[in-house]
Order: structure tokens, then sequence, then C-alpha cells
């Protein structure tokens, strides 16, 4: 049974600092999600990894991923207060589009 | 295209009542998904439709919930005699493949 894993669930952090959060997963899966998720609203689809080594970057974010690891990382660059939110992980089990979740990590930026 | 349309956005039901819940998938998408959310966690797969079949249930509960994604019509999500554990927030995505699904704004079910 393929389980996610995200850490840290909680990361409190100031402005313009640097943090990376962690999404670790049980078994092989060749497609990785990144969502974003504000308080009471839906999902946004931030990044989607296919391979093996991928790397996207999108303004302050960037993700990668090491399959052979288990592994994908979505990294913040310089902290802005608008990048508060949850942010999940999500792995597909390779058919069907049945997305396995990770818990979410709750980002706050502090001025 | 006015994206993945769910409502209601709330919906209060006593217990024992039953609540359905309506997702309009994006013009063009034939694959429809549904996902329940309880409070400070993921999502967790419910069910994943495409026009008049159901694909995959297997992450709905066998007892009181069902689902349909009609010819014609939103997909709807059934959930008979709710009880107070059905409180959550559900949400439906869809996706013309299955690459890439565009999620609703989802509907917070109280069970009061």
């Amino acid at each position: 049974e393929l389980k996610v894993e995200q850490n840290p669930l909680f990361l409190s952090m100031q402005e313009g600092k640097n943090y990376t959060i962690y999404c670790n997963y049980s078994t092989t899966s060749d497609r990785l999600y990144w969502y974003r998720q504000d308080p009471g609203k839906s999902l946004e689809s931030l990044f989607v990894l296919l391979s093996n080594g991928a790397v996207k970057q999108e303004g302050r974010l960037m993700a990668s991923l090491d399959t052979k690891a288990r592994l994908s990382t979505l990294h913040i660059t310089a902290a802005v207060h608008d990048l508060s939110a949850t942010y999940f992980c999500a792995v597909d089990q390779g058919s069907n589009y049945q997305l396995i979740w990770g818990a979410g990590t709750k980002l706050i930026i502090k001025p | 295209n006015a994206g993945v349309m769910q409502n209601p956005r709330h919906l209060v039901r006593r217990r024992g009542q039953e609540a359905r819940l309506r997702c309009s998938p994006m013009k063009g998408h034939s694959h429809v998904y549904w996902y329940r959310q309880l409070p400070e966690e993921g999502l967790k797969f419910m069910v994943y439709l495409q026009k008049e079949n159901i694909i995959d249930e297997s992450g709905m509960p066998k007892e009181r919930f069902s689902a349909e994604f009609p010819k014609e019509g939103p997909s709807i999500l059934r959930i008979q005699q709710v009880v107070r554990g059905d409180s959550a927030a559900y949400f439906c995505a869809s996706s013309p493949n299955i690459a890439e699904a565009f999620f609703g704004q989802g509907t917070r079910l109280t069970v009061v």
C-alpha cells in the first residue's frame, strides 16, 4: 500500500528565509504533484513532476523529484507572506489517477 | 471555461438526512474524481467516474455512499442517512485525461 509522508507538518518562518518541505513515498511511482491550499479554499496545482531528476521552478518555489530515493522536495526561497498556505504532495498510484495524499504542511510566514 | 463547479459550497444536514453534492466538470472533461478531506488532513480518494460509468470506487464506503455521472448533467455524490463522521470537505476534480486534474471549490458538509 502506497503511503505518503510529508514533513514538517507545520512550519513557521520569517520572511526572507529559505526552507524545504519534504515528501517521502513508500512504493514506486513516476508521477508526483504539489498543490497549494488556502484556508477554506480549493487546491491549486503548483507542479507536476513526471520523471526522475525532474526540477520545476515557479517564482520562489522549486520542486524536485528523486524517484530512486522516493523523495520530492519543495524549496522556498526568500519567503514572502503571500506564500502562507498549506502545501500538499500527492503521488499517483499508477492508474485511474488515484492520488495518495500527504497530510499537508501548514506554512506560516511572518513579516 | 468556468472551471470545475461544485454546489452547494456549504451544506448542513441533520443526522439521518440525505446529502447530495453536485459537480459540473470543466467543459470537455470526461473524467471526474471525488475526494474527501477531514480537517487538518490530506485528501482521500473516493471514486473515479467517466460518463455513465464508475471506473474505480475503491475509496468509497460500502454503505450509504453512491456516485453517478450521467450522460447529461453534473456528477452527483449522494450520502444517505448521514452521520456526524460524514462531516468533511468533499472535493470534485475533473480531467480531460488522467495526466492532470482540476479541483472544484469543494462542498463543506456539516452534520448536526
